[in-house]
Formats: structure tokens, sequence, C-alpha cells
């Protein structure tokens, strides 16, 4: 069963930064393009980043280029979004997602609040 | 960067009624989009990919259609599972875009 596991959201204030892990299980994990998309509260879907199965290729919002990287880390079943000079309005449910004719496996989402 | 839009925003149906949400983009997409399905609290889930293809697993009462820069969801007979948000994605390049979102809810 496929499995994707976010963790490290939380309370943060301006200006600060975070990193986002998804545990990725039950499937290759190097066989696929993986992203991330956010949710603020009581909103709409928003694409944040997409990174190529090696990591040689990586694509972002614009609204967080600069200050949001994606990475991954196949030998650990891992993808990461480290965020930084984070803003109000990076509030949100976090997402990994995998690429598989779209997006066909979420995991359940963190939360990042920024906030001072 | 493609801009999406959808309409209508809500949409008050009743079970048993034949549902269409449509979705435009701001150039074409060729089929490059797929349709989710979001209750509260809860992850988006695939439905359609490819403008018409059915994910595995989704009920054949779904179905989508189009090409190009406009597209539609279709419920064909509305259950009281399917009262939820609906989202339309394009993925044409490796910069994605949802649309905002169709809620539909009870009449």
């Amino acid at each position: 069963e496929v499995q994707l596991v976010e963790s490290g959201g939380g309370l943060v204030q301006p200006g600060g930064s975070l990193r986002l892990s998804c545990a990725a299980s039950g499937f290759t994990l190097s066989n696929y393009w993986m992203g991330w998309v956010r949710q603020a509260p009581g909103k709409g879907l928003e694409w944040v980043a997409n990174i190529k199965k090696d990591g040689s290729e990586k694509y972002y919002v614009d609204s967080v280029k600069g200050r949001f990287t994606i990475s991954r880390d196949n030998t650990e079943n891992s993808v990461f979004l480290q965020m930084s000079s984070l803003r109000d309005a990076d509030t949100a449910t976090y997402y990994c997602v995998r690429y598989n004719n779209c997006y066909d496996n979420w995991g359940q989402g963190t939360l990042v609040t920024v906030s001072s | 960067d493609i801009q999406m839009t959808q309409s209508p925003s809500t949409l008050s149906a009743s079970v048993g009624d034949r549902v269409i949400i449509t979705c435009r983009a701001s150039q074409s997409l060729d089929s490059w989009l797929a349709w989710y399905q979001q209750k509260p609290g809860k992850a988006p889930k695939l439905l359609i990919y490819k403008a018409s293809s059915l994910e595995s697993g989704v009920p054949s009462r779904f179905s989508g259609s189009g090409s190009g820069t406009e597209f539609t969801l279709t419920i064909s007979s509305l259950q009281p599972d399917d009262f939820a948000t609906y989202y339309c994605q394009q993925y044409k390049s490796w910069v994605f875009t949802f649309g905002p979102g169709t809620t539909v809810d009870i009449k």
C-alpha cells in the first residue's frame, strides 16, 4: 500500500524557517516525480513544487521561488521541503504528493502556521 | 503561467441529478488535465487524469471530457457521497496550476 506521511509542520514566526519531511513507503521512490501542494485554511489548492525522479530538475510556483527548496533522498525514501523567509501567506496545510497520471497519491498533510 | 478557471463556483443539486462542472485554461493543455475531489478535512482524491481517463477505483458515474482549453467533469447521477469540492488541475508542463474549485452542496 502506498503511503506518504508528512511531518515537520508547526508554528513559526514570520521570517523564520521550517523543514517539512515526507516519508514514502509501499513503492520505489526513485521511479516517481514527487511534489508538494498546499492549502491555506478555508481556501483552494495551490501547487508548490515538483522534483524529478533523480532530483536533477525542480520547479516552483512563483510565490515561493528563492525561499523554498524541494529535495529528496531516494535511499532514505524521503522528500523534503525547506522553507525560509516564511510569511503569513505561507500558512497552510502542506501535502506531499506522488506524480503518476498526475497526483495519484496524497499524504494526510502537515499544518504550517506563520504567526507572531 | 497557465491560469485556470472553473464554473460554477458553487452548485446546489439533489441526489440523482446530473452535474456538470466546467474548467477553462488560459492556453491549450492538449489533454493534460486532471480532476480531484476533496471532502472537508481530507486530502484530495484523483478522479480523472488526461482529461478523460478514469482513475482506478473511481465510480463510473464520473466522467471527463474536453481538450485544448475547455474541459468538463460530469457526474451522471449524484450520490450522497459526492457532495464535496472539485478541482481541476493542469499539468502540461512541470509548473502545475489548480482551478479555484467548485463546491457541490445539497439543494
